[in-house]
């Protein structure tokens, strides 16, 4: 089944703890990107890449980080969390081709921070 | 920058009510276009997506958005709106080799 998986769904830790948030496509996608959605506030970018080893900021790139080693894997680290981090994380993918198609989203990943 | 407006926050509806929700982009140039629902406790799915061609594109579960170029609007649409619509929907924005933009989202809350 084509899917964007992403791990943990659920995650609580506390200020300043590293931790990773892994994102994984099997569709063989160039464009990943991962989002933080927050109420009132919409869905806000935090980093995408165009295909391996080429990533970008987004809207919302402080305090955190991206790699893209692999087409399939695009994992998010949190170096020291902070609670104002605090949110539902959602990776997503897609072909890169025209015209685009738009993103498959992962199910998410609830964050908290204390 | 390019950007996605929606001018509702939250609307609420009774069943069988009428649905339109508004979305303004700020692209020039060829623009492609979509909606994507959240349903409650759930990841964002595509209802629809608009490249070029007719300017009414129908969706799945009954939705339809229409492309207004010289309004420079992709309103979503339905004309009788059920209890399991209620989600919230955004609209988003691509343009050349730059990245999807989302709107900021609508509340749909459909009540019996």
């Amino acid at each position: 089944e084509a899917q964007v998986t992403q791990n943990p769904r659920y995650l609580i830790t506390v200020t300043g703890k590293k931790l990773t948030v892994t994102c994984s496509q099997n569709m063989n996608h160039e464009y990943m990107s991962w989002y933080r959605q927050d109420p009132g506030l919409g869905l806000r970018q935090i980093y995408y890449s165009m295909n391996v080893e080429v990533t970008d900021k987004g809207d919302v790139p402080e305090g955190y980080k991206v790699s893209r080693k692999e087409k399939r894997n695009f994992p998010l680290i949190l170096e020291s969390p902070s609670p104002n981090q605090t949110s539902l994380y959602f990776c997503a993918s897609s072909f890169a081709g025209v015209p685009y198609y738009g993103y498959t989203f992962g199910s998410g990943t609830r964050l908290t921070v204390v | 920058a390019q950007s996605v407006s929606q001018h509702n926050h939250h609307v609420i509806l009774s069943e069988a009510a009428s649905l339109e929700l508004g979305c303004n982009y700020s692209y020039g140039g060829t623009v492609n276009l979509f909606w994507y629902v959240q349903y409650p406790g759930q990841h964002l799915q595509l209802l629809l997506k608009y490249f070029s061609g007719d300017p009414l594109v129908k969706g799945i579960k009954g939705f339809e958005a229409e492309f207004i170029k010289s309004k420079f609007s992709f309103n979503l649409r339905k004309p009788s709106v059920q209890w399991s619509d209620t989600a919230e929907y955004f609209c988003a924005g691509h343009s050349g080799n730059t990245p999807l933009v989302f709107g900021k989202g609508t509340r749909l809350s459909v009540i019996a």
